[in-house]
């Protein structure tokens, strides 16, 4: 499968702990995005990147949030201290910079916090 | 704030029925606006962009700049199109995608 895989796919913690999840986006691929997504809403933007270089971050990345991708080819995602509300599907995604900003998006890791 | 509203959380119709998935965005800019589909237990794909202009699985989206709208039409559903839809926009200088809540579509036989 070359396509954009996601680290664990499901991860259950308890509040106040720490959590990373890990992207793999397609090869070739040079920009990476992580979104959230609740139940019953569509995709929240979080963050992206190009290369190895963040170059957007949503007001929703609050300073638990902290994404990179050090060598500009897989990402990690670590919430700090989790909480309830962290709950949801963090979804990756990846695209070319020559393309039409379509984005190929990963299977998502559902983060439970207890 | 770009908005993107899909109204309509399920729509369930017959097989060979009209099917019409409403997306409404705010006005801002120059948005491009996509349909995104996820069928179950796959992952989100791309199904159509409104710059391509072109029909996906008999699919086809117009974009009404002055009803600021972007409805998914397709004039026979079939049961294979039963899937989460989502309307999506960019802007200008912008990668992210704002994404509508979806539209859960039913096709019955």
């Amino acid at each position: 499968d070359t396509g954009v895989s996601q680290d664990p796919r499901h991860k259950i913690t308890k509040r106040g702990q720490n959590v990373t999840f890990r992207c793999d986006p397609i090869s070739e691929h040079n920009r990476l995005y992580w979104y959230r997504q609740t139940l019953g809403q569509g995709p929240e933007f979080l963050t992206y990147f190009q290369n190895e270089a963040q170059l957007e971050k949503s007001r929703l990345l609050s300073d638990r949030f902290s994404a990179e991708r050090p060598k500009g080819s897989f990402s990690t995602l670590e919430i700090q201290r989790t909480e309830q509300g962290d709950s949801a599907m963090y979804l990756c995604a990846s695209s070319l910079i020559l393309s039409s900003n379509e984005q190929f998006f990963g299977p998502g890791t559902r983060l439970t916090v207890l | 704030a770009q908005r993107v509203t899909q109204p309509e959380k399920l729509l369930s119709v017959f097989k060979g029925a009209p099917v019409e998935l409403k997306c409404n965005y705010s006005y801002s800019g120059s948005p491009e606006l996509f349909w995104y589909v996820q069928y179950s237990r796959q992952r989100l794909q791309l199904l159509l962009r409104h710059i391509s202009r072109e029909s996906i699985k008999g699919f086809t989206a117009d974009l009404n700049k002055g009803e600021t709208s972007f409805h998914l039409k397709k004039p026979f559903a079939q049961e294979e199109d039963s899937a989460m839809y989502y309307c999506a926009r960019t802007d200008t200088g912008r990668r992210a995608l704002t994404f509508g809540s979806g539209t859960r579509l039913q096709v019955q036989p």
